[in-house]
């Protein structure tokens, strides 16, 4: 079975530009979460869907950040305008949810980087 | 307020020492769940264990081991034998019954030096 798959796997770009990032959950996982990992804040839950629908956005920074999850296998995490202070490495995880906490699988990440 | 404290920063050993990362967490709830994950300089989470809160029963699997005690709501990693390869950052989390969110510790870099 594929794990959790993201992309890029490195993004360089500069500040003000659009940038997205895309995540492809495991098959049948209903629960999807994006993070965020900086050595000042560590590792940050940004939001979390269940069934596609957005559960939980307090992590999420600010409006220049949104995320979405049209169908079960695909979500995106899009930051405009990019800021030198969104670089960070960006991992999408997912979790098949039932009655008990499951567990959540990593994907490789996204090392972002805004110049 | 739910909290993971891992208060080692950083850890460094020799090879074939034994080395415990230390997890306390805070929570008011009475159903809840612990993990330990990987992360090793390649940079993905690697997921290690999971427990449930009504399971106190230690845990080893290989070199690793997880002792959980409710009394000091603490639940130690254990590895025997340390190799180079175990040179990663460990995180412990908790997960709570009514939410699917986990809140993770900041972290322990564990080197294991030849």
């Amino acid at each position: 079975d594929a794990g959790v798959i993201q992309s890029p796997r490195h993004e360089v770009t500069e500040m003000g530009q659009e940038v997205t990032l895309r995540c492809k959950p495991i098959s049948g996982h209903n629960s999807l979460f994006w993070y965020r990992q900086t050595m000042m804040r560590g590792l940050e839950l940004l939001i979390y869907f269940n069934n596609n629908v957005p559960i939980d956005d307090s992590g999420m920074p600010e409006d220049r950040f949104s995320a979405k999850m049209p169908n079960a296998s695909f979500s995106t995490l899009k930051i405009q305008p990019s800021e030198p202070r969104d670089s960070a490495v960006y991992f999408c995880a997912s979790s098949s949810t039932g009655q008990a906490i499951n567990i959540q699988y990593f994907g490789a990440g996204t090392r972002l980087s805004v110049l | 307020a739910q909290k993971v404290t891992q208060a080692q920063t950083e850890i460094s050993v020799v090879e074939k020492e034994d080395v415990t990362l230390d997890c306390v967490y805070e929570t008011r709830d009475t159903t809840y769940y612990l993990f330990w994950y990987k992360q090793p300089p390649s940079g993905e989470l690697v997921f290690l264990i999971r427990r449930n809160s009504f399971d106190e029963q230690n845990e080893i699997s290989g070199r690793y081991s997880w002792n959980f005690q409710k009394s000091t709501s603490s639940f130690n990693f254990t590895i025997t034998a340390s190799q180079v390869v175990d040179s990663a950052v460990y995180f412990c989390a908790l997960g709570l019954y009514n939410t699917d969110k986990l809140i993770f510790g900041t972290g322990t870099r564990l080197q294991v030096f030849p």
